[in-house]
């Protein structure tokens, strides 16, 4: 089956920074991939949804100056947090999907901003 | 606005027990439901997927049914074990491409 992998699994840093999350799609290529956030006990929220060199489509209420989206290559995405502040503490999962197929999630990545 | 909703929110049994988890969703116009399941600080393993013109689909102990016209889906665990606790979200597809999830049911099954 088709695999999605990120990195890294979990990262912490100071309030402030920037951080970046990577998205890959091992064994296909994805001309479009989705960030999802969740918040603990809460179920996944979609943030953005960006094809493959063009610009992201956000979620309302998402900040797209904040999070920044590059989707360069059909198998590859990031997400970077722009000035982390401890309430951006979260679990973040990226899915991808090629044409009319099914969207394959990585395994998601734990974000605490101290 | 497309909301889905899943209940109980939570559900705790003994092994043995067949089960059944609810998912409802207020517009009917989705591309398909999906069925999934994630174990606490993973990500998600897909279990089904039900097209919005099938009614249910089987894996194993697992059995999910669609009815769109009252906008609800099952999905049905027999025989539960342990190993099935987990959090079970059901994720309907928009034909804006858009996956909306449910709220969630944690299920844990005791020995």
């Amino acid at each position: 089956g088709a695999v999605v992998s990120q990195h890294p699994s979990r990262v912490i840093c100071k309030s402030g920074t920037s951080v970046k999350i990577e998205c890959r799609s091992l064994d296909f290529q994805a001309t479009t991939m989705f960030w999802y956030r969740q918040f603990p006990k809460q179920s996944l929220m979609l943030m953005a949804t960006s094809n493959e060199g063009s610009k992201a489509t956000y979620e309302q209420g998402v900040e797209k100056d904040k999070f920044l989206i590059n989707h360069a290559s059909l198998t590859l995405s990031t997400l970077t947090v722009t000035s982390a502040h401890p309430e951006d503490s979260s679990f973040y999962i990226c899915s991808a999907r090629s044409a009319g197929d099914t969207q394959y999630f990585g395994p998601g990545t734990r974000l605490t901003v101290l | 606005k497309q909301e889905v909703t899943q209940i109980p929110a939570a559900l705790s049994v003994p092994e043995g027990e067949n089960l059944v988890l609810n998912c409802s969703f207020t517009d009917s116009a989705i591309y398909n439901l999906q069925w999934f399941r994630q174990d606490p600080g993973k990500g998600l393993t897909s279990l089904l997927l039900i097209q919005s013109s099938q009614r249910e689909q089987t894996s194993g102990r697992l059995n999910a049914s669609l009815d769109k016209s009252s906008g609800r889906s099952t999905l049905y665990i027999a025989a539960s074990q342990p190993g099935d606790s987990a959090t079970y979200l059901c994720a309907g597809l928009l034909y804006t491409d858009k996956l909306i999830f449910g709220t969630g049911t944690r299920l844990q099954v005791f020995p």
